[in-house]
Parts: C-alpha cells; structure tokens; sequence
C-alpha cells in the first residue's frame, strides 16, 4: 500500500464541526476509492471518483457527506455536521484504471473520532 | 445487494497449527480478493482470483475460488506470530466500480 498518502491520520471533531479527510493517489493512478470501517468490522464502499468525476456513490450518505477528485490536489471526502455516528475509520484506495479487480492500493486511513 | 460472509470472525491458534478461513456468498463474484490488515495500517492485498477452481500460494497461504465463483478459501499451514492481524476477502462487483468486503477473520497466532 506504499504510496496512497492518507491525513490527517487522526483526526478529532466535535459535533456539529465539519471535517475534511485528504488521499493523494499513488503516482499516475487516476480512479480513486473511499471506503469506510467500524471497529472490528470489515469495509463498507462509499464512493468511486475519477479525475473530476463522480463515478458511483451508492455508497455515500445522501446527506452531510461529499467527496470530490479534482483535476489538481488529492481526493477529499468531506463530512458536514459531523455526528457521534461518523466515528470510524475512512480508508482511501487508488488503482491506475478502473475496475477494483486490477490491483488496488489502499492508504493508512484517518481515524476520525467525534467527541 | 451482495454479501460476503466470512468465517469464522475469531480465531486464537497455536504457533505451528494450520487453519483454514472461508469465504462464502450466494453471489457470483468476476474475482475476489484477500487482504491482511494490522491494527491501525490499511488493508494490504494477499492475492487476487478470478477463474473458478483457481488456487493460488503464497508461501505458506494456499488460496481457492470456488468453482462456481462465490465462496473461497484461505488456508495457512504451520501459522507463525508473524501471522497475526485481520483478514479480508473481498468481491469484485462485476461492474467494477467497487469491493463487497466480507466482515473479517482476527486471527492471532500465541507462540
């Protein structure tokens, strides 16, 4: 996973506060992934974006959440209004096309904690 | 909706024992994957299947698709401390655009 740069790696809100979680891909990869994880559960899908594109976000929230991957910079997912809920780990992954089944990088996550 | 349901979700063994972490769905997977994750660090790619029946190893992991691409499984023989953390298989969604992930196997290997 050498490579996709995830910050902050903690992160600590409070509620109602708005908290904004970068991913730089790995060098050259083009199709981004944010993924999310509950303590000793597996990952659920949030949202796919490529360059300037939104490409499947079945599953985001339709409410407070919002992702984007502009032309230049990282990938941000960004949580409005941030709930005690949205405590969790948010894992970014990136791969050079599209399709996870071509080997996908995942980064170190941040840990997001509201309090 | 796909679903992967892994099992079992804990597992305490002895340094030496083999043990074998299945996989299993009621849905047709284009591929599956198997990652490895320790605590607090991302999840890390094992190894990647895509043919029914296929079997893959990786030293001292063995792993098998299903036949007919819905369940799999990750064997270790002779399981080491160094074996320790939580695994993953995950399912390629035909479309692509993203990985059903099962809920995690936590093994841990006493020496």
């Amino acid at each position: 996973n050498a490579g996709v740069m995830q910050n902050p790696r903690h992160l600590v809100r409070r509620r109602g506060q708005e908290a904004r979680l970068r991913c730089s891909p790995v060098k050259g990869h083009s199709h981004v992934y944010w993924y999310r994880q509950l303590p000793e559960e597996g990952l659920k899908f949030m949202v796919y974006l490529q360059k300037e594109n939104i490409i499947d976000e079945s599953g985001m929230p339709k409410e407070r959440f919002s992702a984007e991957f502009p032309k230049e910079g990282p990938s941000i997912l960004r949580i409005q209004q941030v709930v005690r809920g949205d405590s969790a780990a948010y894992f970014c992954a990136s791969s050079p096309m599209g399709g996870m089944n071509t080997e996908a990088f995942f980064g170190q996550g941040t840990r997001l904690t509201v309090v | 909706t796909q679903l992967l349901e892994q099992s079992p979700q804990f597992l305490s063994i002895q340094e030496g024992e083999n043990l074998t972490v299945y996989c299993n769905s009621s849905s047709v997977f284009s591929s599956l994957q198997w990652y490895r994750q320790e605590p607090g660090e991302g999840p890390v790619l094992l190894v990647t299947v895509v043919t029914g029946g296929e079997v893959k190893k990786l030293k001292r992991l063995t792993f098998q698709f299903g036949d007919a691409r819905k369940d799999s499984s990750l064997h270790i023989t002779a399981a080491q401390p160094g074996d320790t953390g939580l695994y993953l298989c995950a399912g390629d969604n035909n479309a692509g655009n993203m990985l059903t992930f099962g809920g995690g196997t936590r093994l841990m290997v006493k020496p």
